[in-house]
């Protein structure tokens, strides 16, 4: 099993550019959330989706943030006219299970996104 | 509104020391708890769980629900110990609020 896979691992647009970020989670999970680290802060819950469902979106942005996770295929992070405050580092995360009071989310590398 | 608040944002111990990393949180409904660690180069990865009160790699952690802690504690930190450690809730079973992270440092 690969692990969670993230695509691409670094990213470098100009403000007003659209950045679209990849997931493809391990084989056999559903659940995948999108999680953001900006620079010397921790890891800030975005979105939670399963196949063709997004599940809580409560940590994302009103505006020029989406997510999607299709029947085939990765999930995609979409990021409209970035600003450069959205520099950061995004993380995917898949779980097997629904939900997250088993705590067990297995993390890819991350895709770091740089704005000039 | 939940958090999870790490004090410390370095730690460093001498090896063979004990060491406590620090995680106190706040939340209203019934918490479960997680450390997750990511060694240099490395994912992060799923440490332990409150709920399995086990020890992993020699680490324990015990959730206080009155005093709203849970940390995570070794008595002979080794120098593969050395790490990134984030404490982590599950919030209305949907997402994990993480801490801060603590950067642990175990010198030889």
């Amino acid at each position: 099993n690969a692990g969670v896979m993230q695509n691409p691992r670094h990213l470098v647009r100009r403000r007003g550019q659209e950045a679209r970020l990849r997931c493809s989670p391990m084989k056999g999970h559903s659940h995948v959330y999108w999680y953001r680290q900006l620079p010397e802060e921790g890891l800030k819950f975005m979105v939670y989706l399963q196949k063709e469902n997004i599940i809580d979106e409560s940590g994302m942005p009103k505006e020029r943030f989406s997510a999607e996770f299709p029947k085939e295929g990765p999930s995609i992070l979409r990021i409209q006219q970035v600003v450069r405050g959205d520099s950061a580092a995004y993380f995917c995360a898949s779980s097997p299970f629904p939900g997250t009071n088993t705590g067990e989310l297995f993390f890819g590398e991350g895709s770091r996104l740089t704005v000039l | 509104a939940q958090r999870v608040t790490q004090p410390e944002k370095l730690l460093s111990v001498f090896k063979g020391a004990p060491v406590e990393l620090k995680c106190n949180y706040s939340y209203s409904g019934s918490p479960e708890l997680f450390w997750y660690v990511q060694y240099s180069r490395q994912r992060l990865q799923l440490l332990l769980r409150h709920i399995s009160r086990e020890s992993i790699k020699g680490f324990t952690a015990d959730l206080n629900k009155g005093e709203t802690s849970f940390h995570l504690k070794k008595p002979f930190a080794q120098e593969e110990d050395s790490a990134m450690y984030y404490c982590a809730l599950s919030v209305s079973g949907s997402r994990l609020t993480f801490g801060e992270g603590t950067q642990l440092t175990v010198n030889p």
